[in-house]
C-alpha cells in the first residue's frame, strides 16, 4: 500500500521567506511526526499530533516554526522568516498509536535556504 | 531529558565481518529500542525492535541484544553485505515525555566489497 509522501521532495529558499512543508501519512494512522535532520545529524524530533489530542509542541526550536494536522490526516509544516540554520532535510512519519507502534517515515523534504 | 549516546559514528568493515552498533540511554523506565536503517536519499526505515521483557532477539543475520541493568543495547549485523552500507540510527521511547522515541545520533556503515 502507500507509505508516507511528503512535498516538496527539494526546496530552495531565500533568508527570510516562509516555507511550507506537507506530510500525508498512511490511511488510518492517528500519530504523525516531524522530525529534523541537519547534515550527518541524527533525527531531532520537533512535533508529534495524536488523534483529536492537542500537539506535542515541546521540540519546536523557535516560536517561527508551527505545524497543523487537518482532519486527522495530512500535515501542513510551516517555517516563518526562514534563517539559513534552518536548512535540513525535514522527516515526517505517522504510525498506527503509540510510541511503541512502528514509525514510518516519508522521504523526506530537503530545505535549503539560501 | 531522555540521552541516546550512539557509538560508534562511523563503521568500515569487510564484506563477510560482523558490525556491532552500541547504544546507551538515560531514562531506567524506558521499554522500547527500535533500530532503523536510513538508505541515501530515504527516509529511516525500522529494521528490528526489541522491548526490555527480552534480552535478545534475532532476524537473520540482524541481532539486538539489550541489557537493561547497565541501560545499553546493541545491534549486530553478521555476514555483511554491500547492501548493508547505510546510516542506521537507534532509538528509546521516552515516557517521561509523553512517550516519544529519542534518538541516537547515527552511526554510518559501510561494507566494503
Amino acid at each position: 500500500g502507500a507509505g508516507v509522501s511528503q512535498s516538496p521532495s527539494n526546496k530552495v529558499t531565500e533568508k527570510g521567506k516562509d516555507v511550507e512543508l506537507r506530510c500525508d501519512p498512511i490511511s488510518g494512522h492517528t500519530a504523525l511526526y516531524w522530525y529534523r535532520q541537519s547534515l550527518g545529524q541524527g533525527l531531532e524530533f520537533l512535533i508529534y499530533f495524536q488523534g483529536n489530542s492537542a500537539p506535542d509542541k515541546s521540540g519546536l526550536p523557535s516560536d517561527r516554526f508551527s505545524a497543523e494536522r487537518t482532519g486527522g490526516s495530512v500535515s501542513t509544516l510551516t517555517i516563518q522568516r526562514t534563517q539559513q540554520e534552518d536548512s535540513a532535510v525535514y522527516l515526517c512519519a505517522s504510525s498506527v498509536g503509540t510510541a511503541t507502534d512502528t514509525q514510518y517515515f516519508g522521504p523526506g523534504t530537503r530545505l535549503t535556504v539560501l | 531529558g531522555e540521552n541516546v549516546e550512539q557509538h560508534p559514528s562511523t563503521l568500515s568493515v569487510q564484506e563477510g565481518d560482523s558490525a556491532v552498533i552500541k547504544c546507551t540511554y538515560s531514562d531506567s523506565a524506558s521499554n522500547y529500542f527500535p533500530w532503523y536503517k536510513q538508505e541515501l536519499g530515504k527516509g529511516p526505515q525500522l529494521i528490528i525492535d526489541i522491548r526490555s521483557n527480552v534480552g535478545e532477539k534475532k532476524d537473520q543475520r540482524i541481532a539486538v541484544t539489550l541489557n537493561k541493568t547497565a541501560k545499553h543495547f546493541s545491534l549486530h549485523i553478521t555476514e555483511t553485505q554491500p547492501e548493508d552500507s547505510a546510516v542506521y540510527f537507534c532509538a528509546a521511547e521516552f515516557k517521561a515525555a509523553g512517550n516519544k522515541l529519542t534518538f541516537g545520533g547515527g552511526t554510518r556503515v559501510l561494507v566494503k566489497p
